[in-house]
């Protein structure tokens, strides 16, 4: 079962927007897309989910492009509380099992 | 509402001991699952259930066992441990396998010595 692609780790300023993006070849037509966060010490939470084209609620945005192989979660003017490690999945539906990737780190700085 | 509840959140033991992980979740949720995370590795699937009576195994099974007898319980056996399964284990739940708001425990940290 094919699994996401995520850059390792990003840095980032306080007040910055930052967009990391999620590539997933094999994604079916019917297959969400959901991203999760996870602090240090903590359980993933969830934070966005979506199907097609853009997302938007109170913590971020996710835009899917129409192919649907690569989706990106955006952070909006990011603070030092936004660091963390963040998880994009892909439910597959060919699959019973939900399969998590590496996650990207992202850093954040004053 | 507890949402999901492991037990316990730190162990130590001994290679060739055996021991429970305990997960319990009281909201409903038919779909329950185990991961282990270890540095540089993400998150990685040891078994899941889709319901009572029902389970699999995910990427990384060896050397687990589970049991879902109930809707809440779903707990993780080590049958003998392993110095290599030293890891943080989180216990997750959702409402369905089709819903992928997946709920975590707050994780158990384990060291085989």
């Amino acid at each position: 079962l094919a699994k996401t692609t995520q850059p390792i780790s990003m840095d980032s300023y306080e007040g910055q927007e930052v967009n990391i993006t999620c590539s997933h070849n094999n994604i079916a037509t019917n297959d969400y897309i959901t991203w999760y966060q996870q602090f240090p010490s903590q359980g993933p939470r969830f934070i966005i989910q979506g199907y097609k084209t853009k997302v938007t609620n109170e913590v971020a945005s996710l835009f899917i492009p129409a192919d649907r192989k690569s989706s990106t979660l955006s952070l909006p003017r990011v603070s030092l509380s936004d660091t963390a490690v963040y998880y994009c999945l892909v439910d597959y539906q060919a699959g019973t099992a939900l399969i998590f990737g590496k996650g990207t780190t992202l850093s954040v700085s004053s | 509402n507890a949402g999901v509840t492991q037990t316990p959140k730190f162990q130590v033991l001994k290679t060739g001991q055996s021991m429970t992980l305990q997960c319990a979740q009281d909201m409903n949720h038919e779909y329950m699952s185990w991961y282990r995370q270890d540095p540089g590795m993400g998150l990685r699937l040891i078994h899941y259930s889709v319901g009572a009576g029902i389970t699999d195994q995910g990427e990384v099974p060896n050397g687990y066992n589970v049991s879902r007898s109930t809707t809440e319980d779903f707990p993780l056996r080590l049958l003998s441990a392993a110095p290599s399964q030293t890891s943080v284990y989180f216990c997750a739940s959702s409402y369905s396998r089709r819903d992928e708001k997946l709920f975590f425990g707050s994780g158990t940290q384990l060291s085989v010595l």
